[in-house]
């Protein structure tokens, strides 16, 4: 069973602090995507890795995919209330085939 | 913008009942998805299709089936509900550039679907 071990599961932090949501596996990703999720709505794409070593930035949000497509990282810089939501990574195997991981829910403090 | 509706937010059914859950897209994607979401289990495909009257199983596909007749649109039917498949069901498209193949995809907005 292919697993993406996403942490952590919750973050509350105050406005202004920074943070880093991670994931994890030991399959190797044909691309890698991040999700934020808003309550009783569905998953919006905020990106996609698909290089090794990639990184993206996204306003105060950056995006790295790790050098082996095994991995990637989100962090945000000076967290804002309207950052507030549920985080989704998914690595794509490619054949439809997407691994989600079990989401980060951050609060974020006015 | 890509489009994605689902077409009933909030159901609540009665154990038994039949469900119809309606999915429709609106920017010609191939691709089309079906997908729950539970606290602690994260998303889980039921079942896709990658084309018109074409359907795969996912990981979990005991007790629902789909349906997919035109290209925009895709149905995912509970034949008898049960309280085990109250959930959050998300529709999804994606779509190949040429032959590139990112895995994005489009969800819609939800069906929370209660069954007593």
């Amino acid at each position: 069973t292919q697993l993406l071990e996403q942490s952590p599961q919750f973050l509350s932090i105050q406005e202004g602090e920074n943070l880093t949501v991670y994931c994890n596996s030991s399959s190797v990703f044909s691309s890698l995507q991040w999700y934020r999720q808003e309550p009783g709505e569905g998953p919006v794409l905020l990106v996609t890795v698909v290089t090794g070593g990639e990184v993206k930035k996204l306003k105060r949000l950056t995006f790295q995919f790790g050098d082996a497509r095994k991995d990637s990282s989100l962090h945000i810089t000076a967290a804002q209330p309207g950052d507030t939501g549920l985080y989704l990574c998914a690595g794509y195997t490619g054949g439809f085939k997407t691994i989600f991981g079990a989401g980060t829910r951050l609060f974020v403090k006015a | 913008d890509v489009k994605v509706t689902q077409s009933s937010r909030y159901l609540v059914k009665r154990t038994g009942e039949k469900v119809f859950l309606e999915c429709v897209q609106d920017m010609d994607h191939e691709n089309m998805f079906w997908y729950r979401q539970d606290p602690g289990l994260g998303l889980r495909l039921i079942y896709f299709s990658y084309d018109v009257k074409m359907k795969e199983k996912g990981d979990i596909p005991e007790g629902y089936s789909v349906s997919r007749e035109k290209k925009e649109r895709f149905s995912l039917i509970l034949e008898s509900a049960s309280t085990n498949q109250t959930s959050m069901y998300l529709c999804a498209s994606s779509f190949l550039a040429g032959e590139i193949d990112t895995g994005e995809l489009f969800f819609g907005e939800g069906s929370r679907l209660t069954v007593l």
